[in-house]
């Protein structure tokens, strides 16, 4: 079965500084990598995906994410934050049944 | 394009008292659907998931079950909510690897 660590809790960045969250992921084969963000009280919003091919995925709201398959990893980024980045993020991962295993969430907040 | 609706947003309940939860998606056919629980402070379990019309997978024991009457709704219940039952409850579905959420319930066990 496939799993996936987020091993920050919680990261506090300056409003236009630099963010990286971290996402390790454990499965046989390539797997389907996800990265959702959450508002408080709100359901989850796909940020971007990686299935195949180029190993830089862009997604929405200026994030982008990298596959690397040596380290097990697909870390989110995002050159400047905005306060309005401010939510929950995880990291996902999918097999080949389509059912979906999250890590336990980066929260970032988001300070003026 | 495809939406889904999960209702009640928020629910107060005492214990031992029964659960319906609704989700119903609009806009695709056949999908695979999915009850996930997010615990405070915690990541998202998925609870069930179903390919079909009264096809259900637990994923966990619990005290919560899942049913798919039509081909676009599927329903979370419990004939008796417990305190450990409070959460916020996700439903989901795909058509592929990719899953689209709705906006959840808080339901509070007190």
């Amino acid at each position: 079965a496939q799993s996936v660590t987020q091993p920050d809790i919680h990261i506090t960045v300056s409003e236009g500084a630099s963010l990286e969250l971290r996402c390790n992921y454990s499965y046989g084969a390539t797997p389907y990598l996800f990265w959702y963000v959450q508002s408080p009280g709100q359901g989850l919003q796909l940020l971007l995906k990686y299935f195949s091919g180029d190993t830089l995925v862009q997604g929405i709201k200026g994030f982008e994410a990298e596959f690397k398959r040596s380290q097990s990893s697909f870390n989110l980024r995002k050159p400047s934050v905005h306060w309005s980045d401010a939510a929950e993020y995880f990291c996902a991962v999918g097999a080949v049944d389509y059912k979906l295993s999250f890590g336990a969430g980066t929260t970032v907040t988001v300070r003026a | 394009s495809q939406t889904i609706h999960q209702w009640p947003a928020t629910l107060v309940q005492p214990v031992g008292s029964p659960l319906s939860l609704e989700c119903t998606v609009e806009g695709t056919s056949n999908p695979n659907l999915y009850w996930y629980r997010q615990a405070a402070g915690r990541g998202l379990q998925l609870l069930f998931y179903s390919v079909g019309i009264g096809q259900i997978s637990s994923e966990v024991p619990q005290n919560l079950s899942a049913s798919r009457p039509q081909d676009r709704q599927f329903i979370l219940s419990s004939k008796k909510l417990l305190l450990s039952d409070s959460g916020f409850y996700l439903c989901a579905w795909s058509a592929g690897p990719e899953a689209f959420f709705g906006q959840g319930t808080r339901l509070t066990v007190v």
